[in-house]
């Protein structure tokens, strides 16, 4: 099953308003990454917000964090027509057996900002 | 710097043939993966790469091979592909630390499709 999932599944704003974007997961992470995914590219990376923090900012972006929820939301504030993409939460947890780490990614959410 | 790079962009295959997907990466990153994304599904992890030498299965290795040729390279080898293998392919690198996994720098993808 995935690790994180995103809510909602699509979402349709006008330009100018503002993207809020959820995300719930189930066992403890390491941190969180929020990544976008324009329409047949690869995967670009948003924000990193790590377990004992609550709150970044980058820009119009801003991601919090409550672990305490197992959650997780993202922010785009005054969006623009170019903010049009898939948004993907993932989240980073140690490997039990092998050691190192991994990122599990939600299903995402699909915005869509009309003019 | 390129980044991460993947060849081909686009492969049509037959049912029971096999090839072989390159990646590489000029960022000296140690972590290398390889995910497939599929309508709806997210990424799914297929196997990854914790540093130079070692491999790893992820959540869905099944039909699929990896060899980490060096520090730059993995490479990805369907042995005899089969529709369910039709998908978009990525490539991923990154670094990590004791916190966790760093941000994971995505190549252009694959599209595959098996007839």
């Amino acid at each position: 099953s995935q690790q994180g999932e995103e809510d909602p599944q699509a979402l349709s704003i006008q330009e100018g308003e503002n993207a809020t974007m959820n995300c719930s997961y189930k066992t403890s992470i390491n941190n969180l990454q929020w990544y976008r995914q324009n329409s047949g590219r690869g995967l670009v990376h948003l924000i990193l917000i790590r377990s004992n923090e609550r709150e970044k900012h980058s820009g119009r972006l801003r991601v919090t964090l409550d672990t305490s929820k197992k959650s997780s939301s993202l922010l785009i504030t005054a969006s623009r027509a170019a903010d049009t993409a898939s948004y993907f939460c993932a989240t980073d947890r140690p490997i039990l057996t092998g050691g190192g780490n991994k990122l599990t990614f939600g299903t995402g959410t699909q915005l869509k900002v009309e003019l | 710097n390129a980044g991460v790079t993947q060849t081909p962009k686009f492969q049509v295959l037959k049912t029971g043939q096999s090839m072989t997907l390159q990646c590489a990466q000029d960022m000296n990153h140690n972590s290398m993966y390889w995910y497939r994304q599929d309508p709806g599904m997210g990424l799914r992890l297929i196997y990854y790469s914790a540093s130079e030498g070692t491999t790893d299965k992820g959540e869905v290795p099944n039909g699929y091979n990896v060899s980490r040729l060096n520090k730059r390279e993995f490479s990805l080898r369907l042995e005899s592909a089969a529709p369910s293998q039709t998908s978009v392919y990525f490539c991923a690198s990154s670094e990590w630390w004791d916190g966790g996994t760093d941000t994971q720098y995505f190549g252009p993808g694959t599209r595959l499709t098996v007839l």
